[in-house]
């Protein structure tokens, strides 16, 4: 069986600070990991995605995040925070015994303070 | 592409009416995803067809709820009858799985849905 955990539902940074969003997973086997974006009244979109090649990911809008196996984690961060990084964040897991099937986290809310 | 379209964007509906909604995947994508976005469940996915075929009905929360992919371009959820608690918004996404596991999914808008 294959979980996320999403630590923080809420997180606040001010503009111009480092974002770090976290993100633990559970999986029996090798994971794909996802980072998803969802902007108010939005559907998701995708940030970023791991699938076992180079275990630090770039994304888009500057988001980055590292796979590590031995912490379980896939932390997403972004140097500098903007006013327009404001949304909703999923971290979901999967794997190729899925057929595609993503195991979303709770969801991580970023507020951005100018 | 246009991307994922679902219809309607809004539903408002009374307890017991019967509730259709639509989906159209991006062209040339095999899977299919249903989720439901409340506040307190966070995002539960519903039930997911690949290549036409429902695979994986476990999160449908009963007998209400029905999703058939009559084709490859074309989806409903459908929920008889409906209540309250149902208010959410649902969303569906569609993916090209040629290895399974690693391929993005693209969501639609979502159609917020109020029962009454």
């Amino acid at each position: 069986a294959q979980s996320v955990t999403q630590l923080g539902s809420h997180v606040s940074v001010s503009e111009g600070a480092l974002v770090l969003l976290r993100c633990n997973y559970s999986s029996s086997v090798p994971p794909y990991l996802f980072w998803y974006v969802q902007y108010p009244n939005q559907g998701l979109q995708l940030l970023l995605k791991y699938t076992s090649a180079a275990t630090l990911v770039k994304g888009i809008n500057g988001f980055e995040a590292e796979f590590k196996k031995s912490e379980t984690s896939f932390h997403l961060t972004k140097p500098s925070a903007h006013m327009s990084d404001a949304a909703e964040y999923f971290c979901a897991v999967s794997s190729s015994s899925n057929t595609g099937k993503l195991i979303f986290g709770q969801g991580t809310t970023l507020q951005v303070k100018p | 592409d246009a991307g994922v379209i679902q219809s309607p964007r809004h539903e408002v509906t009374e307890m017991g009416q019967e509730v259709t909604l639509r989906c159209k995947p991006i062209s040339g994508h095999n899977s299919l995803f249903w989720y439901r976005q409340t506040m307190m469940r966070g995002l539960e996915l519903l039930i997911y067809f690949n290549n036409n075929v429902p695979i994986d009905d476990s999160g449908m929360p009963e007998d209400r709820f029905s999703a058939k992919m009559p084709n490859a371009s074309f989806s409903t959820l459908k929920i008889q009858p409906s209540e309250p608690r149902d208010s959410a918004v649902y969303f569906c996404a569609s993916s090209f799985e040629p290895t399974g596991g690693t391929d993005t999914q693209y969501f639609g808008p979502g159609t917020r849905l109020t029962v009454l």
